[in-house]
């Protein structure tokens, strides 16, 4: 988990209000990507960002929003039109985006429906 | 289409015993394989990647993988377990199509070792 944060631990949301996670790095990593984990499924991915003021749609980005102003920040919103928000939050890192990088994984936002 | 089959929920071994954790790989091209750990409520650990060369990798924590071309596997092995080896574990694969950068992953394997 070291170098990267994830913000906060745990989160609640009401029907159709807006959530914002927070992923930040201190690594010196151009690329970063955000993960929805639910049980049994595995990991997928929502956003990525291969370097600053860019981002592009992963397999399931419908009703979730990002951006990418700092190299060291890459917040998440998820918006009212994600009908099943509730799910384990996984923000990654990697020095670059090829192939045979690593890419190292936050410490993760569990996000609740209230 | 690129896949990653890990084909047991759940993996029991006792304390000192050698384990096995198994995964299987659909990708176009030569692979690039990755494991990882979870422990409750926390992130994802990197533990080693198989990216080309020697097929045995050692990664962290005394664990290490076994590349197989032929029988396109990648598991991940450890000669002695440990209580605090009990955990979730992830095999990834890099995609080789799409230009995101993503990892395909593995639906998970708990590993459970019993003292």
């Amino acid at each position: 988990d070291g170098g990267i944060t994830q913000s906060p631990k745990y989160l609640f949301r009401k029907e159709g209000q807006n959530v914002t996670l927070s992923c930040e790095q201190n690594l010196n990593h151009d690329a970063m990507y955000w993960y929805r984990q639910d049980p049994g499924q595995g990991l997928r991915l929502i956003y990525y960002s291969q370097i600053v003021n860019d981002f592009q749609k992963g397999d399931i980005a419908e009703g979730y929003s990002v951006s990418r102003e700092k190299k060291e920040s890459f917040p998440l919103t998820v918006t009212s039109a994600q009908k099943n928000p509730t799910a384990f939050y996984l923000c990654a890192s990697s020095i670059a985006s090829g192939r045979r990088e690593t890419q190292y994984f936050g410490p993760g936002t569990r996000l609740l429906v209230l | 289409a690129q896949s990653v089959a890990q084909p047991e929920d759940q993996v029991n071994v006792a304390e000192g015993n050698p384990l096995t954790v198994k995964c299987t790989y659909s990708v176009s091209g030569n692979p690039y394989l990755f494991w990882y750990v979870q422990y409750p409520n926390r992130g994802l650990q990197f533990l080693l990647k198989y990216i080309t060369g020697d097929n045995l990798v050692k990664g962290s924590y005394g664990f290490e993988a076994e590349f197989n071309k032929s029988q396109t596997s990648f598991h991940l092995k450890k000669p002695s377990a440990l209580v605090s080896d009990s955990a979730l574990y992830f095999c990834a694969v890099r995609d080789m199509v799409s230009n995101t950068g993503k990892l395909i992953f593995g639906q998970g394997t708990t590993l459970q070792v019993k003292p």
